[in-house]
């Protein structure tokens, strides 16, 4: 079965403690991206990647990074947590056929930074 | 930067009413995607447009891709209370922008 998980689900935190989400999928899909969505806002693209080892900006980076060492894994880092970055995220996948095709995405991380 | 835009923000319908959220981008885009997102859900694929004038249709939906492919629309006829949840219209295709998304409400 297709699938794009994401752990953890939920997460509480605490201002500058380091954190990972990962992201993986079964699909072997070259196109990775992550987003974070806010009331009001939709969905803002963080980072993506177009294959491994090939990662770009998305509209809001600061405070995000991101590494594709294998094609099925796209973790995201928050090096330093900080309360603005409350939000839900979202993993998605794509195939590249020429250009991203469908978008799977994953179940979503909530995430609340105290 | 490129924006896009999306209206309205809301919409509530009596079901059996017939539904219009429009999509408008800063600049020409090479695709444009639309997704589903049910209330607690993730976003949901429903299609891809590409070319200039695309009308493409799934049932009672019917999307369109405008001739300067600058905006979409994506068009519910006779909606019904499964129609529930916000669209987005997103693109392009790598460093994509999604819309605000526009919310749909049905009263049974």
């Amino acid at each position: 079965e297709a699938q794009v998980t994401q752990n953890p689900r939920y997460l509480i935190t605490v201002t500058g403690k380091k954190l990972t989400v990962t992201c993986s999928q079964n699909m072997n899909h070259e196109y990775m991206s992550w987003y974070r969505q806010d009331p009001g806002l939709g969905l803002r693209q963080i980072y993506y990647s177009m294959n491994v080892e090939v990662t770009d900006k998305g509209d809001v980076p600061e405070g995000y990074k991101v590494s594709r060492k294998e094609k099925r894994n796209f973790p995201l880092i928050l090096e330093s947590p900080s309360p603005n970055q409350t939000s839900l995220y979202f993993c998605a996948t794509a195939m590249m056929i020429p250009f991203t095709d469908t978008q799977y995405f994953g179940p979503g991380t909530r995430l609340t930074v105290l | 930067g490129q924006q896009v835009m999306q209206i309205p923000q809301y919409q509530h319908v009596q079901e059996g009413e017939d539904f219009t959220t429009y999509c408008n981008s800063s600049t020409t885009l090479s695709n444009i995607q639309w997704y589903k997102q049910r209330p607690g859900g993730h976003p949901v694929f429903l299609i891809q447009l590409v070319k200039s004038g695309e009308v493409k249709k799934q049932k009672r939906l019917t999307f369109q891709f405008g001739e300067a492919k600058k905006n979409s629309s994506l068009h519910i006829t006779a909606t019904q209370t499964t129609d529930v949840g916000t669209y987005f219209c997103a693109g392009p295709a790598g460093a994509m922008r999604f819309g605000a998304g526009t919310r749909l409400t049905v009263k049974p």
